[in-house]
């Protein structure tokens, strides 16, 4: 297996602009997790799902951010508007299930400026 | 007012040293805990992990311990060598109500000298 893919690895947009950040978790896995990674708060939980169901979306900042999994196999972040201070590494991680004493799994990241 | 970042613990040591990284974790009910290593540019990778029916834990050159009592854990990593220089960060499992929520630590960087 490739592992999480993600996609773009970078993206620069103007603010105001929309945009979507990809995952595509392990094949198998059914839970899947949402963090952004800033130095001014660290790896932030933002949404986790569990077979393809939001569980907790507590930590997704405004109205402005969004995520959804239409399949196993896909997962969305979108930000519409997006600001300067969602500037951040997004990562995508997926893990075997909820209730496994398992890792979870981590995509490289999405490094996302917005201008 | 002006923001500040987090001010990450670092802790420096020379090739050959073990080192101890600490955690505190904020959820008695949490049930599973898992340390993890980030270079820099990459995501966070798995290093070793720990239920919490257990105290200690060994790995290749690394050790982990938890103390549920004072809700804190903590990662040995013995022979340190500079490839060991990364962020390690501590993840905790949620129960109860946030049954399946993995949330982690603010990070500690390692920083090892040749």
């Amino acid at each position: 297996d490739a592992g999480v893919i993600q996609s773009p690895r970078h993206e620069v947009t103007e603010m105001g602009q929309e945009v979507t950040l990809r995952c595509k978790p392990i094949s198998g896995h059914n839970s899947l997790f949402w963090y952004r990674q800033t130095m001014m708060r660290g790896l932030e939980l933002l949404i986790y799902f569990n077979n393809n169901v939001p569980i907790d979306d507590s930590g997704m900042p405004e109205d402005r951010f969004s995520a959804k999994m239409p399949n196993a196999s896909f997962s969305t972040l979108k930000i519409q508007p997006s600001e300067p201070r969602d500037s951040a590494v997004y990562f995508c991680a997926s893990r075997y299930r909820q209730g496994a004493d398992t890792e979870a799994f981590f995509g490289q990241g999405t490094r996302l400026t917005v201008v | 007012g002006e923001s500040v970042g987090l001010h990450l613990p670092t802790l420096s040591v020379q090739e050959g040293d073990n080192s101890i990284i600490n955690c505190a974790y904020s959820n008695s009910a949490s049930d599973y805990f898992i340390w993890y290593k980030q270079e820099s540019g990459k995501g966070p990778q798995f290093i070793i992990d720990i239920r919490s029916n257990m105290d200690k834990r060994q790995g290749q050159r690394v050790t982990v311990l938890l103390n549920k009592t004072v809700k804190h854990l903590s990662l040995q990593i013995a022979a340190t060598q500079p490839g060991d220089s990364a962020v390690y960060f501590c993840a905790e499992r949620g129960g109860g109500t946030s049954y399946g929520k993995l949330t982690f630590g603010q990070g500690t960087i390692l920083t090892v000298h040749p």
